[in-house]
């Protein structure tokens, strides 16, 4: 079974500034996907970004990207110009490409944004 | 769009009881739905596969006669948790996958809590 391992509890960073979540996986897959969820207070869980790991190219959603190393297993979570919605759990999940749908998640990283 | 709804948003009950949770796909068709559970301040568990017009697929450690999982239509998907007790208190979260999206997309449920006395 795929495990997903999110090393840092929390993490805090200023209002503007740059903070990176770090994920790492283990799997014998070589397709798969993997991705950042943020659930706020309101416990939605909100897609942020996803990567597909056949895509060499780190996927980038506005101040949102990723580090994403394969060989690896690596798959980290940069916010840039971090505002104070960004607080919330960061969840890292990973995704079979040929088992089912289900998404494996990480234990999570709770962010504090500071003003 | 790709808005999924359950329904109720929480529930207290008392042990022994039955509790019924529902997840709606309200804009699409699902023909698969995901239920997790989240204990407070820990990552969502998969507990369960569900495909509409077949049996649930459960998670191991996952007791399906207390967990029952019913997918009659492609935009609802129901949770039975029978004969509750307070160990099973928590977040209960559902996810729903859009009929021929190819899986990259799936979208979450806000959630139900169970509260068991």
């Amino acid at each position: 079974a795929q495990t997903v391992t999110q090393s840092q509890p929390e993490m805090s960073v200023q209002e503007a500034e740059t903070v990176t979540l770090s994920c790492t996986y283990d799997t014998s897959e070589s397709d798969y996907y993997l991705f950042w969820y943020k659930q706020p207070p309101s416990r939605q869980m909100i897609l942020v970004i996803r990567q597909e790991a056949y895509k060499q190219q780190n996927a980038t959603e506005n101040r949102f990207s990723v580090n994403f190393q394969k060989a690896a297993k690596s798959f980290s979570l940069k916010i840039s110009d971090s505002q104070l919605g960004d607080a919330a759990m960061y969840f890292c999940a990973y995704r079979s490409a040929n088992s089912g749908y289900a998404l494996n998640f990480g234990k999570g990283t709770s962010l504090l944004v500071t003003p | 769009g790709a808005v999924v709804s359950q329904h109720p948003s929480w529930v207290i009950c008392k042990s022994g009881t039955s509790v019924k949770i529902e997840c709606r796909s309200l804009d699409f068709q699902a023909t698969t739905m995901f239920w997790y559970r989240q204990f407070p301040k820990q990552s969502l568990m998969l507990m369960a596969t569900s495909n509409e017009g077949s049996k649930a697929t459960y998670e191991q450690g996952v007791e399906k006669d207390k967990f029952l999982i019913n997918h009659a239509s492609l935009t609802l998907s129901t949770l039975t948790v029978t004969s509750a007790h307070p160990e099973d208190s928590s977040f209960y979260i559902c996810s729903a996958r859009p009929l021929g999206s190819g899986g990259n997309e799936q979208f979450f449920g806000p959630g139900t809590r169970l509260t068991v006395l």
